[in-house]
């Protein structure tokens, strides 16, 4: 079955600085890639979407890569702010079904000011 | 405003007692699914929609029971709820399998 890993440990970064989270699966190739932010006791707010045929996504400061021979994507938020201390999750759709979903456990960011 | 709502969003109930929670969404999107949240485990499907009538399971189906006889909304009923459902509950909507879903507010249960 697919397994998706993402960093357990919290990063600590400083404001204005660039955070970098990781995303890795395994067993197979997903066709999409989605990250979600979520806040405290809060539903997940999607951010961005990439397709496997698609090496690399931006929307104002965050960018997206996906490297299917790695079997990773890589999240970046540049010019980080504490604003974006949050749960950060990535979603990928299923092995055979693409109308399933499988979700990461998440990576929390901590931006200090 | 574009939102999926959840009801309840706090649940204490006992073992055996059937108990439904209710998702509805606003943006006439075709998709529905339910997720469950639990520490370490992160989001997990138990139920998807790809329209009126169509349903299958996700990851985690066990238990749970879902129905969409309308579009907007699409209830997770829990029959004989047990303490491993002690959980929080997300209900998500897209317009189609693949886009990106809009998630509800959660609905925290627990089962004693």
């Amino acid at each position: 079955s697919q397994k998706i890993e993402q960093n357990s440990e919290a990063l600590n970064i400083q404001e204005g600085k660039t955070a970098t989270l990781t995303c890795n699966y395994t067993n197979y190739s997903p066709a999409y890639l989605q990250w979600y932010r979520q806040d405290p006791g809060r539903g997940p707010v999607f951010l961005l979407l990439i397709r496997e045929n698609e090496k690399e996504k931006r929307k104002e400061r965050l960018k997206v890569t996906f490297d299917t021979t790695l079997k990773q994507s890589l999240f970046h938020i540049t010019a980080s702010q504490p604003a974006d201390s949050a749960t950060y999750l990535c979603a990928l759709d299923g092995l055979d079904n693409f109308n399933k979903f499988y979700f990461g456990s998440g990576t929390k960011l901590n931006v200090k000011p | 405003e574009a939102q999926v709502t959840q009801n309840p969003r706090y649940l204490i109930t006992v073992t055996g007692k059937k108990l439904t929670v209710t998702c509805s969404q606003n943006m006439n999107h075709e998709y529905m699914s339910w997720y469950r949240q639990d520490p370490g485990l992160g989001l997990r499907q138990i139920y998807y929609s790809m329209n009126v009538e169509v349903t299958d399971k996700g990851d985690v189906p066990e238990g749970y029971k879902v129905s969409r006889k309308e579009k907007r909304n699409f209830p997770l009923i829990l029959e004989s709820p047990s303490p491993n459902q002690t959980s929080l509950y997300f209900c998500a909507s897209s317009s189609r399998g693949l886009a990106e879903q809009y998630f509800g507010p959660g609905t925290r249960l627990t089962v004693t």
